[in-house]
Parts: C-alpha cells; structure tokens; sequence
C-alpha cells in the first residue's frame, strides 16, 4: 500500500459525458501528479499540482481539467468524453524539498466510456 | 527532452533464471532512475531508484539495476527469477526536484515453470 488513494475503482460511463475523479496523496506530500495509462500510449503525464498550484502541465487535453484542494487531494475532471479517452487514470504523490522526485503511485481509476 | 527506451515489449524466462531487463534513457544531465513494477490490476510499485552515487544500486524484492552513464542505460536484474515476478516493468526518468516522470513503454515478463 503507498498510501495514495483513488477513487473510483472503476467508472463506466457514456460518450459526451462528465466524470470526476479523486486522488489523496500520501500524508505530508505537497505535490500531486496525474498520468494517464493507455495501450497505445502508455504512461503519459497529464498534469502535476504543488500545494494547490498548478506546477506543471503535460500532454493534457483541453477537455481535461484538476485542481488539488486546502487539504492536499485532488480532483481530475474529464469531460465531453470520447471512446479514446478510455484509460487507467494515475494518481501520484512526492514530498517536496526532497530532491529525490520519489513518486508513490495510487491504485488507479479505471475509466470505460462506451 | 527526456525520453527512456525499452527495446524488449516481452521477455519470458524460466522460473529460478537470471532476469535483465534493459532500459536506455535520453536527458542532458545527470538524470534520476527508476523502475516500477506493476501487477495486473494494480497500481505503480517502486523498485528502486538511481540519483548518484553507487552506479550499482539495490531495490525491493531481490532486484537491483546497475547505471551506466558510457551507455545510457540503466538495466534491471535480478538473479534468480521467482513466477511472482510476473508483472509489467516500467523504467522511467525524471529531473531532480519533483517533476513529472517519462516513462519507457514497459516490458512485460512472463514467468514460466
């Protein structure tokens, strides 16, 4: 267990529709970083958070949006779905001030849009 | 920009072999390594990791990988190979500091018996 957590597990839903996933980091980690999973791309930073922030920002559509919160977790908002937006969703956690950029990984949100 | 090869998508190996996994990476400084192993099903687990120091450095579960600078490599092994290693590896770059990882796209072990 890394003590990242996500929720949903797994989320099903529609063509065009909106979905929201939540992340909470590892107890005293600052930075929270998101990843999509997928097979034809496989693991591409979406975008990363610092302490409420935005730090940096990846290959992430428009579509797309995050934002962490005043108590540390996260929330990935993906909408006007498409099929190919189908993917595991990961949600990472690093302490700041480390220098190490040691990432600890949730279970990951499996999304199906159909 | 940083980018990390791994040239093999399959390996299968006999359970009790000796495992390498190769990883090539690409970044204009020292860079920051790592491997991930992932399960099916399962989220990301960190292995180990390479900031400096000890070209040779040791990790969870048995492996160690070994950094080559000359090369540009920073291949996985493990010497001898048990079937719950089955799994999908992933190696991966990053910067120092906390920025986002580039990951290889995998290579996936097969242990058979």
């Amino acid at each position: 267990d890394s003590g990242v957590t996500q929720t949903p597990k797994h989320l099903i839903t529609a063509t065009g529709q909106r979905v929201t996933l939540r992340c909470s980091p590892r107890s005293g980690d600052l930075s929270v970083y998101w990843y999509q999973q997928s097979l034809d791309q496989g693991l591409q930073f979406l975008i990363q958070y610092y302490n409420g922030e935005e730090r940096a920002k990846g290959n992430i559509l428009e579509r797309f949006s995050a934002q962490q919160f005043p108590d540390l977790h996260s929330e990935l908002n993906l909408s006007s779905l498409e099929l190919g937006d189908s993917a595991l969703y990961f949600c990472a956690s690093s302490v700041e001030g480390s220098g190490v950029n040691e990432q600890y990984f949730g279970p990951g949100t499996r999304l199906t849009v159909t | 920009a940083q980018s990390v090869t791994q040239p093999d998508i399959h390996i299968t190996v006999s359970e009790g072999a000796s495992l390498e996994l190769r990883c090539n990476y690409s970044y204009g400084a020292t860079p920051y390594l790592f491997w991930y192993v992932q399960s099916p099903g399962q989220g990301l687990q960190l292995l180990l990791k390479y900031f400096s120091g000890d070209t040779l450095v040791q990790g969870i579960k048995g492996f160690e990988a070994e950094f080559k600078r000359s090369q540009s490599s920073f291949n996985l092994r493990k010497p001898s190979v048990h079937w719950s290693d089955a799994a999908e590896y992933f190696c991966a770059v990053g910067a120092p500091g906390n920025t986002p990882l580039v990951f290889g796209k995998g290579t996936r072990l097969s242990v058979i018996a």
